[in-house]
């Protein structure tokens, strides 16, 4: 059983350039969600997809977007990069429902300079 | 808003010995979850341990355990018989049980070294 998986596991941007980061989420799982750590940090909730629509949203600048297939795989994008952007961006999935737990994938590694 | 607070930025323990890492969370909420998770150097979060609020037994999983204290709202880990792979950042998570709660809310973490 495949958990959720994450590419690229590096990226290294410039100011200003927009990134496009992927996550599958692990098998019979249907939300996913996006989380920014920030280096020596907890991880910040970016946003929550469910049925291809973006069911929650952090206190992130619209620069951050992102969309979900019908597969559940999902994106995240970020426009006009700031070095404040470099982070590792965490995917996590689930199963909609109150009591599942989230399970996380490796992260991408963001690197701006 | 919901917080979450880890006192301890770092933390040690010697091989085989029990250490406790704390953690206290704020909300206004009666129903929630709780976690600890667990992020090697690999970068990969491992969830530890999961403890629903609606239930007064405390949660424990093979050396790891916590003590759940719902009117103090504090959430400790204790790990016994710690082993060098326990070496990791630890996190304690919040988790509405709201259905559109659905998002963690992560404390700052603890960095755990295990001394042999």
């Amino acid at each position: 059983d495949a958990g959720v998986t994450q590419s690229p596991t590096h990226l290294i941007k410039t100011r200003g350039q927009q990134v496009t980061l992927r996550c599958s989420p692990k098998s019979g799982h249907d939300t996913v969600s996006w989380y920014q750590q920030a280096l020596g940090q907890g991880p910040q909730f970016i946003f929550q997809y469910y049925e291809e629509e973006e069911r929650q949203r952090g206190n992130f600048p619209d620069r951050f977007s992102g969309h979900q297939f019908p597969n559940y795989s999902s994106e995240l994008n970020v426009n006009a990069l700031l070095l404040g952007d470099s982070a590792l961006y965490l995917c996590a999935s689930s199963m909609v429902g109150i009591k599942e737990t989230q399970y996380f994938g490796p992260g991408t590694r963001l690197l701006v300079l | 808003a919901q917080t979450v607070t880890q006192s301890q930025p770092e933390m040690s323990v010697q091989e085989a010995e029990t250490v406790t890492l704390s953690c206290t969370y704020d909300t206004s909420e009666s129903d929630y979850y709780l976690f600890w998770y667990k992020q090697p150097p690999s970068r990969q979060m491992i969830l530890v341990i999961r403890q629903e609020a609606y239930k007064q037994q405390n949660a424990t999983e093979n050396r790891f355990s916590v003590n759940f204290q719902k009117a103090a709202k504090s959430f400790s880990l204790k790990i016994s018989d710690s082993q060098l792979g326990d070496a990791a950042m630890y996190f304690c998570a919040y988790r509405s049980a709201l259905n559109y709660g659905q998002n963690f809310v992560f404390g700052p973490g603890t960095r755990l070294s295990v001394l042999p």
